[in-house]
């Protein structure tokens, strides 16, 4: 089965600290890229950040990096210095390719609350 | 430059009834996305387009058709809503697959009654 796992339904952190986002993911494939997404209240989602499977080295944006361990299936997100701003749904995702078919899942979101 | 941008923002549908989503682009993206969000559920992608005249079915594509006429524009359409169509429906575009950022429209909230 191909699944995305966001076991934390809710998270919050103080503002100015850290906080790491759980996903896991469940796929036969070997080569997919993996996303975490930002929906805030206004309900568009944007990219966070991506990591492409094959790389071993884990991506990092500004503020936003990842733990990706492929064996363990396992891609963590992980918010450092956390601002208001961030508050938001967070959705892990990937994206394979099957028999010249695309496939994203994602999984059903994490909200983090950032308080002040 | 206004990135993705989706028509309407909202609408409520009679069991039935047909309508038409349209999903705009104007970042000459080749790659087109229609997905819906459902409350406690993540993204479930319906249909998808790699080019214009191009269309392909995605994970939940039951109930639902698409046209890809022009490059900018990818159109959603219901031909006889039922309740089970109501959510929340997000056009994405992304320049090129392997690469594969893709960009977000605000959304569309449908409710069928």
């Amino acid at each position: 089965a191909q699944t995305v796992t966001q076991s934390q339904p809710e998270m919050s952190v103080q503002e100015a600290e850290t906080v790491t986002l759980s996903c896991t993911y469940d796929t036969s494939e070997s080569d997919y890229y993996l996303f975490w997404y930002k929906q805030p209240p206004s309900r568009q989602m944007i990219l966070v950040i991506r990591q492409e499977a094959y790389k071993q080295q884990n991506a990092t944006e500004n503020r936003f990096s990842v733990n990706f361990q492929k064996a363990a299936k396992s891609f963590s997100l992980k918010i450092s210095d956390s601002q208001l701003g961030d508050a938001a749904m967070y959705f892990c995702a990937y994206r394979i390719s099957t028999s010249g078919t695309y496939k994203y899942i994602f999984g059903t979101g994490t909200r983090l609350k950032v308080l002040a | 430059n206004a990135g993705v941008t989706q028509t309407p923002k909202f609408r409520v549908l009679k069991t039935g009834q047909s309508m038409t989503l349209l999903c705009a682009q104007d970042m000459n993206h080749e790659y087109m996305y229609w997905y819906r969000q459902d409350p406690g559920m993540g993204l479930r992608l319906i249909h998808y387009s790699v080019g214009e005249g191009t269309t392909a079915k995605g994970e939940v594509p039951d109930g639902y058709n698409v046209s890809r006429l022009k490059k900018q524009n990818f159109l959603l359409g219901l031909e006889s809503a039922a309740p089970s169509q109501t959510s929340v429906y997000f056009c994405a575009s992304s320049f090129h697959l392997s690469t594969d950022t893709q960009y977000f429209g605000p959304g569309t909230r449908l409710t069928v009654l």
